[in-house]
């Protein structure tokens, strides 16, 4: 059974640092790999979506990296600003029942202004 | 507005009655998902659709049904709601195809079971 798993559970940072974020799942096969985040109180919205066959996927500020091989996965932030904070959570689709998502539960990041 | 929409948004409820909680999408996804998330669970999920007419089971079915009579709505309900069934729940949908799981959720109904 296809477990993940994010450590930190929570994380506070000072703002303008980068950071990493981490993720790391049991079974590599895997089609993909996604980020969200999550406000308090609100619904998950998609960061970045990374396939097997990829090793890492941008966006802004945000860049996410992909070891199949090794079951990790990081979520880099750069510059953080006190927007940033909020909880971030990653997913897995196994190729065994490809149509699901297999959630870790997530890293609250707080940053402090 | 295009996007995912849920209704209600909060619900209180007491144990025993049905609740039914919709999901509404505009993107014309095949895919559509429920998914509750509790704390020290994180996410899990509790039916899906691959397209209309077409459900399979999740991790958490148990007390609850789904149906699909067409392609944009996807309602859950409790037939008779037990007060493990206080939880956020979230509705989600994504295009067809693996390589397409990219999925896009709604903002979540919050229930509580008295």
């Amino acid at each position: 059974k296809q477990e993940v798993t994010q450590i930190p559970a929570a994380l506070s940072v000072p703002e303008g640092e980068n950071l990493v974020l981490n993720c790391s799942f049991t079974d590599s096969a895997i089609y993909n790999l996604q980020w969200f985040r999550q406000d308090p109180g609100k619904g998950l919205t998609s960061l970045l979506l990374i396939q097997s066959s990829q090793r890492e996927q941008t966006s802004g500020r945000l860049n996410a990296s992909l070891d199949k091989s090794s079951g990790r996965s990081t979520l880099y932030i750069a510059a953080s600003q006190p927007g940033d904070s909020a909880t971030y959570l990653c997913a897995v689709s196994p190729i065994q029942g490809a149509q699901k998502l297999v959630f870790g539960q997530g890293t609250r990041l707080t940053i402090n202004p | 507005d295009a996007g995912i929409t849920q209704s209600p948004r909060y619900k209180i409820t007491e144990t025993g009655r049905q609740v039914t909680l919709m999901c509404h999408q505009t993107w014309s996804h095949s895919y559509m998902f429920w998914y509750r998330q509790d704390l020290g669970h994180g996410l899990r999920l509790i039916y899906y659709s691959a397209a209309a007419d077409i459900t399979d089971k999740g991790e958490v079915p148990d007390g609850y049904v789904v149906s699909r009579s067409k392609t944009e709505n996807f309602p859950l309900t409790l037939e008779s709601a037990t007060r493990s069934q206080t939880s956020v729940y979230f509705c989600a949908s994504r295009l067809a195809g693996p390589s397409y799981n990219e999925q896009f959720f709604g903002p979540g109904t919050r229930l509580t079971v008295l």
